[in-house]
């Protein structure tokens, strides 16, 4: 069975600073990683996903996230924020047609 | 345009009634997800169906009941059982995963459910 461990529920971060968000997943066999973005009342939005291959993995809106196996993380940066970038994200773990999500980190960038 | 479509939007319920959730795909897609979100708790799995004619309980199906008639369809019914039925449904749909892990998971805009 796999997990998804999600670190801070809250982000806050200026106009311009690095978002750094953190997921550690666990999971039994070699899995696929994912980050959703969420808008209020709105569906869950592809980011982007490591399936294998390059560990280093880009995204859209300026987003990427690195695989590292030997911290079993998948975290999710972007070098500079922007005030649309406030929303709910989730990283979720797939091994076996068996897809988890974390709880989610809700980013909030300050003017 | 394909996508998946989720109706109605917003959608109130009195204690004791049953009520039905829309969820369309034209991507064809043959997996179909839902899933209920609640606040600081994620998306929890509800049902999920890979083929037509056929579904699997997901981690809290209890008070809900699917059906899968049609590959673009897979309607939710949120029965009088479910204890606290108020919250955010979501569906979602997907290829069928290969031998590594689930596909790429294309999501609806959501339903809010609020109980009377």
């Amino acid at each position: 069975a796999q997990s998804v461990t999600q670190l801070g529920s809250h982000v806050s971060v200026s106009e311009g600073a690095l978002v750094l968000l953190r997921c550690n997943y666990s999971s039994s066999v070699p899995p696929y990683l994912f980050w959703y973005v969420q808008y209020p009342n709105q569906g869950l939005q592809l980011l982007l996903k490591y399936t294998t291959g390059a560990t280093l993995v880009k995204g859209i809106n300026g987003f990427e996230a690195e695989f590292k196996k030997s911290e079993t993380s998948f975290h999710l940066t972007k070098p500079s924020a922007h005030m649309s970038d406030a929303a709910e994200y989730f990283c979720a773990v797939s091994a076996s047609n068996d897809m988890r999500f974390g709880a989610g980190t809700r980013l909030t960038v300050k003017p | 345009d394909g996508g998946i479509t989720q109706s109605p939007k917003y959608l109130f319920r009195k204690e004791g009634q049953n009520v039905t959730l829309s969820c369309e795909q034209n991507l064809n897609h043959d997996a179909m997800y839902w899933y209920r979100q609640d606040p600081g708790q994620g998306l929890r799995l509800i049902y999920y169906s890979q083929i037509v004619n056929d579904f699997q309980k997901g981690d809290i199906a209890e008070g809900y009941s699917v059906s899968r008639e049609k590959k673009e369809s897979f309607p939710l019914t949120v029965t009088s059982a479910q204890k606290n039925p108020t919250a955010f449904y979501l569906c979602a749909s997907s290829i069928v995963g290969t031998s590594g892990g689930a596909d790429t998971q294309y999501f609806g805009p959501g339903t809010r459910l609020t109980v009377l």
